[in-house]
């Protein structure tokens, strides 16, 4: 356990309908990262917030994907209209320190599945 | 589309000989890390190397960056069973972009 928690641990919807998923990172932890992993792929980067702006998306981000951490602390990211594209592992990492040279610790992800 | 890209792709290996990854990226980093996956889980930290840095070790880890080629190595020694996931390299570059690699898949071999 790496102290960053995720929820739901697994989701399965029909496509068209909106889904939300839950990250708590690490309580000190002032950085938070979603990324996207599909079967046999790397992790692909969606978005990240410093405290509670978001500063970088990533263009695999579509109008359908929203990102919010509201108080600087937990984070959500939903998804609306789901397709079967977005059937995928939903990382969620957070860190502290200087900007990209510290560990991220990555939460065991949410599992979407589209049907 | 990712930064890096990690060879082989698969590596199957016997109990206790070592276990050789490699990763290469595309743009100026300033630093490099390792992460470890296990199927259906999250990631884990292994390593961090900094561009300024040409080797480090951490256990039965040993990962060596060369900037100029613009490439990376992460050796496992003595390898177990448990060391059985997938290995992946991750790079922040200078455009404050964090990216992963493709992941190489290792296999231990009891």
């Amino acid at each position: 356990d790496t102290g960053v928690s995720q929820n739901p641990r697994h989701k399965i919807t029909k496509r068209g309908q909106n889904v939300t998923f839950r990250c708590d990172p690490i309580s000190e932890h002032n950085r938070l990262y979603w990324y996207r992993q599909t079967l046999g792929q790397g992790p692909e980067f969606l978005t990240y917030f410093q405290n509670e702006a978001q500063l970088e998306k990533s263009r695999l981000l579509s109008d359908r994907f929203s990102a919010e951490r509201p108080k600087g602390s937990f984070s959500t990211l939903e998804i609306q209209r789901t397709e079967q594209g977005d059937s995928a592992m939903y990382l969620c990492a957070s860190e502290s320190g200087a900007l990209g040279n510290t560990e991220a610790f990555f939460g065991q992800g949410t599992r979407l599945t589209v049907v | 589309s990712q930064q890096g890209e990690e060879d082989p792709q698969a590596l199957s290996i016997q109990e206790g000989e070592n276990a050789t990854m490699n990763c290469s990226y595309k743009t100026s980093i300033n630093n490099l890390q390792w992460y470890r996956q296990n199927s259906g889980r999250g990631l884990v930290h292994l390593i961090l190397i900094r561009s300024n840095e040409r080797e480090k070790h951490s256990g039965r880890l040993r990962v060596t960056l060369d900037t100029s080629k613009k490439s990376s190595s992460l050796l496992i020694t003595a390898s177990r069973a448990a060391d059985t996931a997938s290995y992946f390299c991750a790079t922040f570059n200078t455009g404050n972009q964090f990216y992963f690699g493709t992941g190489t898949s290792l296999t231990v071999i009891p």
